[in-house]
């Protein structure tokens, strides 16, 4: 099993631009998470997933969008980006959402807003 | 509302003594889940140790273990016989039974082990 990967490991990004954040987990895990970790700051959520064609918000979603058409698939949208969204992200998956269940996270991805 | 709270931004070990790394958390919820990770400069996320909320002693994993008090609200991670590789960020995480999965985060201690 691969597990969580994600794609891509770096990208630098011009203000206004916009992109998608890859992740696939091979695991059929039913939820999946979205974070972003500021420098020196623990991981903050932007958005989860329960299962396909269910999405909701986390701590911080403004300027994002995710979709979730596939079990395996979990992108992350930005659009417009801007400086503040420098950063990096982690997607995770897991089993269930019970609380005893582990979180496995990708490699990340290091993003830089210019 | 739930809350993790790490206090030390920062701390020093010397190579094969033991550090408690502390952790406070808030939660009304009586069903949760308490995690450790571990964050080495390479940047991935490495699980370290759970505790649950119902265990009654505490998680030890290898070197690691979970000082877990309860009525505290504390989830102290301890790290015996440190060593050169264990130099990292550690982040304390919680889970609480709302079966949403969602993690909540502290804001991740540093650890230098010195030789």
């Amino acid at each position: 099993n691969a597990g969580v990967t994600q794609t891509p490991k770096f990208r630098i990004l011009k203000i206004g631009q916009s992109m998608t954040l890859q992740c696939t987990q091979d695991m059929n895990h039913n939820y999946m998470y979205w974070y972003r970790q500021d420098p020196g700051m623990g991981l903050k959520l932007i958005y989860y997933s329960v299962g396909a064609g269910i999405t909701d918000k986390g701590e911080v979603p403004n300027g994002y969008n995710v979709s979730r058409s596939t079990t395996e698939d979990f992108p992350l949208r930005l659009e417009l980006a801007a400086p503040s969204q420098t950063s990096v992200y982690f997607c995770a998956s897991s089993d269930s959402g019970q609380f005893d269940n582990e979180q496995f996270f990708g490699p990340g991805t290091r993003l830089t807003v210019l | 509302a739930q809350k993790i709270t790490q206090t030390q931004p920062g701390m020093f070990v010397q190579e094969k003594e033991a550090v408690t790394l502390d952790c406070t958390y808030d939660t009304s919820d009586p069903s949760y889940g308490l995690f450790w990770y571990k964050q080495p400069s390479s940047g991935e996320m490495i699980f370290l140790i759970y505790q649950g909320s119902y265990d009654q002693q505490n998680a030890t994993e290898g070197r690691y273990s979970l000082n877990f008090q309860k009525a505290r609200k504390s989830a102290n991670l301890v790290i015996s016989a440190s060593q050169l590789g264990d130099s990292a960020m550690y982040f304390c995480a919680m889970r609480e039974g709302s079966n949403t999965g969602k993690l909540i985060f502290g804001q991740g201690t540093t650890l230098q082990v010195k030789p």
